[in-house]
């Protein structure tokens, strides 16, 4: 079993919808839950991040962690083309585990 | 200033070759990172100085070798590499903050060994 598992898509939903990421992991010691996202032939941008069970808003995103079932989340409403990417979660405690990345299409 | 840079953007080289590449950030942060990540993929983590010594090295040859002048500089030196280590090369920075370990990417640089 992978340390972190997520689903690599690809997700392809229309502008406006609510997009829900998901990534699963299998050490109860990791810490740290981040989601990154990466357009095409750039480095991995810093979304959101959080170290405690429960929700995080950032404008149309939010980053949910449930410790209890190892299990988390990025939604992103009102989902826009410009969203069209790879997000990558990244759970760990000393050093990062990512997951192998969702890629997302948002049409027109 | 949340940035991290990389020099250069694209990197052509030959087996025999001998070439550097350089990784700056002026937040403070005290752990650089370099990962190497092929064509969709995640990033896979290579090497990690912590107050400007290696404390993870994740059984990398030894054609890369990895160098932290100072707090805000990281090199990543490769020598006599292979085709197969064509990717995309990512320098990343933390600070430690109440636990937190958050990582900062710089935009990569794309290599590509003939």
């Amino acid at each position: 079993q992978k340390e972190v598992e997520q689903d690599p898509g690809p997700l392809s939903v229309p502008e406006g919808a609510i997009v829900s990421l998901n990534c699963t992991y299998s050490n109860s010691a990791f810490q740290y839950f981040m989601w990154y996202r990466q357009y095409s032939r750039k480095g991995p941008e810093l979304l959101m991040y959080t170290y405690s069970s429960g929700n995080k808003e950032d404008g149309r995103f939010t980053a949910q962690v449930d410790k209890s079932s190892k299990y988390i989340s990025l939604f992103i409403r009102d989902s826009q083309p410009s969203d069209s990417a790879t997000y990558l979660c990244a759970i760990g405690t000393d050093k990062l585990i990512f997951g192998t990345g969702t890629r997302l299409q948002v049409f027109p | 200033d949340t940035e991290v840079t990389q020099t250069p953007k694209h990197l052509v080289m030959g087996m025999t070759n001998k070439k550097s590449l350089k990784c700056e950030q002026h937040m403070g942060h005290r752990a650089m990172y370099w990962y190497k990540q092929k064509a969709k993929k995640p990033p896979e983590l290579m090497f990690v100085y912590s107050y400007e010594k290696l404390s993870i090295n994740e059984s990398v040859p030894s054609r890369f070798s990895p160098e932290c002048p100072n707090s805000s500089l990281l090199n990543l030196h490769l020598h006599a590499l292979q085709p197969e280590d064509s990717a995309l090369y990512l320098c990343a920075s933390s600070q430690e903050s109440e636990g937190e370990e958050t990582q900062y990417f710089g935009p990569g640089t794309r290599l590509l060994v003939l």
